[in-house]
């Protein structure tokens, strides 16, 4: 299975400061059609995941614009460029290129 | 409006079953991928298990091969995930989620709770 690891699994972060997650895969995520099947989601207290980021930069519907995700083969980033009171949670990478689909660990973002 | 509200949940005996199901509305359900992710309490998220828009062709994680089986009725535009042979280990909110047009999910249901134990 292709392991999917997260830097820093903590992240305290002032408001309107920016942010940075790593997420790092023990394979390359290049599919044999050349697309890049990495998404990042967003998991609120209390609530069901939320996609953000699908095929490592797309941003999927009503994500606003401060969320911006890159990277590429085995290496992937999640950037807020300004944190809100709102974006506090659990943000996870997942893998949708190989079999079984996998996760990142989480990575907890919370307001210094 | 995307909705996937799933029911079924609550607590079993280990080597009981359980079955949960996933109602859903606001896209054409027979035309996406399915699938069932689990989240353990204070964990990660987990892949379960996805199924073809048809039926025709499921896809599980390891640990729970031989057990658990995803099923949909695209008639109903339902999901289901039937559980034989529980564990404590399955215990964890079970979410039920949409497939995208590329390989992946992008809607999520509540989740719900399945607890197993004596």
């Amino acid at each position: 299975d292709v392991v999917m690891t997260q830097a820093p699994l903590s992240s305290p972060v002032t408001l309107g400061q920016p942010a940075s997650i790593s997420c790092r895969s023990s394979q390359s995520l290049v599919h044999s059609n050349g697309n890049t099947y990495l998404s990042w989601l967003q998991q609120r207290p209390g609530q069901p995941p939320r996609l953000l980021i699908y095929k490592v930069s797309n941003r999927f519907s009503g994500v606003p614009d401060r969320f911006s995700g890159s990277g590429a083969g085995a290496d992937f980033t999640l950037k807020i460029s300004r944190v809100e009171a709102e974006d506090v949670g659990v943000y996870s990478c997942m893998q949708t290129t190989h079999f079984p689909h996998t996760f990142g660990q989480g990575t907890k973002l919370e307001i210094k | 409006e995307v909705q996937l509200v799933e029911s079924g949940g609550g607590l079993v005996q280990p080597g009981g079953s359980l079955r949960l199901s996933c109602a859903t509305s606001g896209f054409t359900f027979s035309d996406y991928w399915m699938a069932w992710v689990r989240q353990a309490p204070g964990r990660g998220l987990e892949w379960v298990a996805n199924t073809k828009p048809d039926g025709s062709g499921k896809y599980y994680v390891d640990s729970v091969k031989g057990r658990f089986t995803i099923s949909r009725d695209n008639a109903r535009n339902s999901l289901y995930l039937q559980m034989n042979s529980l564990r404590a280990e399955d215990t964890a909110v079970y979410f039920c989620a949409k497939g995208s047009l590329d390989p992946g999910v992008d809607y999520w249901g509540q989740g719900a709770l399945v607890t197993v134990s004596s």
